[in-house]
């Protein structure tokens, strides 16, 4: 049972270059979000769905997209990266909100 | 505005002593509290859960207590133990057209001691 899987493990981009992180979980959950994870500011929400065709923005959307097509996947996209945007990643899938949010184990991006 | 607060950043207990992590909120409508354990280069794993129509939750050697009026939480663990060592986040949900996200906390790093 893979769980929810993330890839790349690590990536570093030049500024203004975009990416899609993958998220990937066979738990068959409904809901999956997008965390960034930044020092002294813990783990903050940055778009999350309830299920295929229908996503929401968290805390800190800006310079990112996502779509849910599938309820395997949830691909976070970068437009167009800014240092700013450098931090740890983590994707998380649930049964629904009052359960257990599954974690990847997360992509760490730097931007330069 | 931080919705979910955890005001100690760090902790350090003695082996088999009890560790006390504290959680305090903001928000009325959060109904249902969780605790999640992080080690280094790995996601975060669920550690225990509340709701708020109880005051007290209880899976082996942790324990979480949701004082509503206070608006607080705490996680103990009892005993401690080395591999207990982590980032602790507390995090909340409420009801309504936004109950269908987490709010996370900073993290409290709790380092136990041989």
């Amino acid at each position: 049972n893979a769980g929810v899987t993330q890839t790349p493990k690590f990536q570093v981009l030049k500024t203004g270059q975009s990416m899609t992180l993958q998220c990937a979980q066979d738990m068959n959950h409904e809901y999956m979000s997008w965390y960034r994870q930044d020092p002294g500011m813990g783990l903050r929400l940055i778009h999350y769905s309830v299920g295929a065709g229908i996503t929401d923005q968290g805390e800190v959307p800006n310079g990112y997209n996502v779509s849910r097509s599938t309820t395997e996947d949830f691909p976070l996209r970068l437009l167009s990266a800014a240092p700013s945007q450098t931090s740890v990643y983590f994707c998380a899938s649930s049964y629904n909100r009052n359960t257990e949010a599954f974690f990847g184990q997360g992509t760490r991006l730097t931007v330069v | 505005d931080q919705q979910v607060k955890q005001n100690s950043p760090s902790l350090s207990v003695q082996e088999g002593r009890i560790s006390i992590l504290n959680c305090d909120y903001t928000n009325s409508m959060f109904d249902y509290f969780l605790w999640y354990k992080k080690y280094p280069a790995e996601g975060p794993t669920f550690l225990i859960s509340i709701s708020s129509i109880k005051d007290k939750n209880e899976d082996g050697r942790f324990t979480v207590f949701l004082n509503k009026s206070a608006k607080h939480l705490s996680l103990h663990i009892v005993p401690s133990q080395p591999g207990d060592s982590a980032v602790y986040f507390c995090a909340a949900s409420a009801k309504g057209s936004s109950g269908d996200k987490l709010t996370f906390g900073t993290g409290t790093r709790l380092a136990v001691r041989p």
